[in-house]
């Protein structure tokens, strides 16, 4: 099993263009995550989504949008890059909870992106 | 929110015990604490997860003492490959949401 992984996982963007980043998964796991880590800080919630077809914002969502079309699959969107958005992007995926943050997060390697 | 607090970072030597204490004052009644592990490059790898009094598995234990307010991810006799970041996390109880501090960082030397 491949477990969580992310397209591409480099990138370099211009202020202005749009991107996708690509996370899928192979555990069969409804939940899902995005990210960003900033250097010297830890991992900020971006978007999540609890199922197929549903999506949520996380702590800081502004300037980006996500789609769950397919279960396995979690696309992160830039509309419009900026320079604040370069960052390391990483994907998550794990199972239900009946309590939140009793589930284990599996990680994917991560998506490091510039916009210059 | 419960905001963890940790220090930013711990030395140590190999074969040595660690023990990394984490702050969270205003933990809710349902929230977990659960600690992640992240090497240079990787995403954050899952170590532990406890709620109250002493968990333990093949890597680490974690202490929680009655009150909750802290808790201590204890390490026995680290190793080079230990060196890290570690994350001490507070589940928000149901939103599914993981709140994650600025973590420890770990050196071990020889």
């Amino acid at each position: 099993n491949a477990g969580v992984t992310q397209t591409p996982k480099f990138r370099v963007l211009k202020t202005g263009q749009s991107m996708t980043l690509l996370c899928a998964q192979d555990m069969n796991h409804e939940y899902m995550y995005w990210y960003r880590q900033d250097p010297g800080m830890g991992l900020r919630l971006i978007h999540y989504s609890v199922g197929e077809g549903t999506t949520a914002k996380g702590e800081v969502p502004d300037g980006y949008n996500v789609s769950r079309l397919k279960k396995q699959n979690f696309l992160l969107g830039l509309e419009s890059a900026a320079p604040s958005q370069t960052s390391v992007y990483f994907c998550a995926s794990s199972s239900p909870s009946r309590l939140a943050g009793t589930n284990e997060q599996f990680f994917g390697p991560g998506t490091r992106l510039t916009v210059l | 929110l419960a905001k963890t607090t940790q220090p930013i970072s711990m030395d140590s030597y190999e074969g040595q015990e660690v023990n990394i204490t984490c702050s969270h004052n205003n933990i809710a009644t349902n929230d977990y604490i659960t600690w992640y592990q992240q090497f240079p490059s990787q995403g954050p790898r899952f170590i532990i997860q406890g709620y109250k009094t002493k968990v333990t598995n093949e890597v680490a234990s974690l202490f929680i003492p009655a009150d909750r307010k802290s808790s201590t991810l204890s390490l026995p006799r680290v190793s080079l490959s230990d060196t890290a970041v570690y994350y001490c996390l507070v589940g928000l109880y149901n939103t599914d949401k993981l709140i994650f501090g600025t973590g420890t960082r770990l050196q071990v030397f020889p």
